[in-house]
Parts: C-alpha cells; sequence; structure tokens
C-alpha cells in the first residue's frame, strides 16, 4: 500500500459543484501539502500544514480550502468548482524542513 | 511568487550520451534545493536534497551540483539509458517548496 494515498484519484464534475480531494498518510509526517500541475507549469503549491494546527496559504489558494483532520489527514476542497480548475492534483509530506517530499499517485480532476 | 527557472524545457538524447540541465534560483533565503524525478504516470520521487554551496551529490549515473551564491545547480546524466527518460523537476526550499516547470528528457534508443 501507498504510504500518501489520494482519493479520488479520478473525478470528473461540473461547474459550480463542491470538491473535496483527500489524503491520508502512513509516514507519521507533521508536514502535508497540496500542489496542482498543468502541463508546462510544474507543480503550484496550493496549502501547506506544518502541523494539524497550522495551515497556510500557498501561492494559488485561491478558490480552495483545506482541512487538517489529523496529523495523517489533510483534505483539500474546491467550494464551487470551475473549468481553470481542472488540472492533476497531488498531496505530498515531508518529515522535517529541508527533508524531501513524498507524493501521493495524483487526483485528476475535471470540470465540465 | 519565487522565481525558479529550468532549461531547456525538453531534450532529446542519444543512448549512451551524456547530458545535463539547469535549475536557477532566488539566492536568498536559501534552506534548501531538491530534485525530483518524475516519470510518466507515476509520482515524483526525490533524487536529492542539497543544502551547502559547493555540494554535489551522486545517484547511479546522476548526479548534482550546487552554487547558492549565483542561485543555480545543474542535473547530469551519464551514458543516458532509455528508462532514464522522464520529467526533472527542480523545487527551491526556504521554508516550503517551490518548483521549476521542469526538464523532459527523452533517451532515444
Amino acid at each position: 500500500d501507498a504510504d500518501v494515498t489520494q482519493t479520488p484519484r479520478n473525478r470528473i464534475t461540473k461547474t459550480g459543484k463542491r470538491i473535496m480531494l483527500e489524503c491520508s498518510q502512513t509516514k507519521g509526517h507533521d508536514r502535508m501539502y497540496w500542489y496542482r500541475q498543468d502541463p508546462g507549469l510544474g507543480l503550484r503549491l496550493i496549502y501547506y500544514s506544518f502541523d494539524v494546527k497550522d495551515i497556510n496559504k500557498g501561492e494559488i489558494s485561491d478558490g480552495y480550502s483545506v482541512s487538517r483532520q489529523a496529523q495523517a489527514k489533510f483534505s483539500l476542497s474546491l467550494e464551487s468548482a470551475i473549468p481553470n480548475q481542472t488540472a492533476l492534483y497531488f498531496c505530498a509530506t515531508s518529515e522535517v524542513r529541508g527533508g524531501e517530499l513524498f507524493f501521493g499517485e495524483g487526483s485528476r480532476l475535471t470540470v465540465l | 511568487i519565487l522565481n525558479v527557472e529550468q532549461s531547456p524545457q525538453s531534450l532529446h538524447v542519444q543512448e549512451g550520451d551524456s547530458t545535463n540541465f539547469t535549475c536557477s534560483f532566488p539566492s536568498s533565503n536559501f534552506y534548501a534545493l531538491h530534485w525530483y524525478r518524475w516519470e510518466t504516470a507515476k509520482s515524483p520521487e526525490a533524487l536529492f536534497v542539497m543544502t551547502l554551496n559547493g555540494d554535489e551529490k551522486k545517484k547511479g549515473r546522476i548526479s548534482a551540483t550546487l552554487n547558492t551564491k549565483e542561485g543555480y545547480s545543474y542535473l547530469y546524466i551519464k551514458g543516458s539509458q532509455p528508462e532514464d527518460s522522464a520529467t526533472y523537476l527542480c523545487a527551491f526550499d526556504d521554508y516550503k517548496l517551490s518548483f521549476g516547470a521542469g526538464t523532459t528528457v527523452t533517451v532515444r534508443a
């Protein structure tokens, strides 16, 4: 089983719908991240959390919200999905500052 | 938004040839520079995390160097093989990671 698990892996939805992407990890890491990947743009940081009580906006947080339910769980929500949120979303964890990231398998979201 | 640039965007290499490509990043607030390898239909995986100016790291045929004063890192692939085909991402780490757009390497047999 993967150490960082994302659900769903694929989702097609319509404009205006609320969508939640979930991430859970068994690595025991405090630091968790949500990135989105668009062709030609690399990975862009949406939100990050350094512990359960710490939530921070990344470079592209508008239109997204997150919840850190426990050390192991970090969920990303799109309150009202729009087509330009169509992307591949990655959750990642790290153990310490400067530590390597461990990525989930990605969640491909299509907003029609 | 931090400016992390990778060049070239893509390159094609003949099997057996060596190649290298660049990551440039801000020279201030540096904590670490990461390199990741991302194969199609998989998740990115860490190659190196480099923290000290002058650092050199090596893993098999892949190596990397770091110059924090001028803000660049090189990734080298020696004797490229088809399995080296992937997108290579660098990430600047101040207290969070900002990624470049990647260099996509295609190794032709």
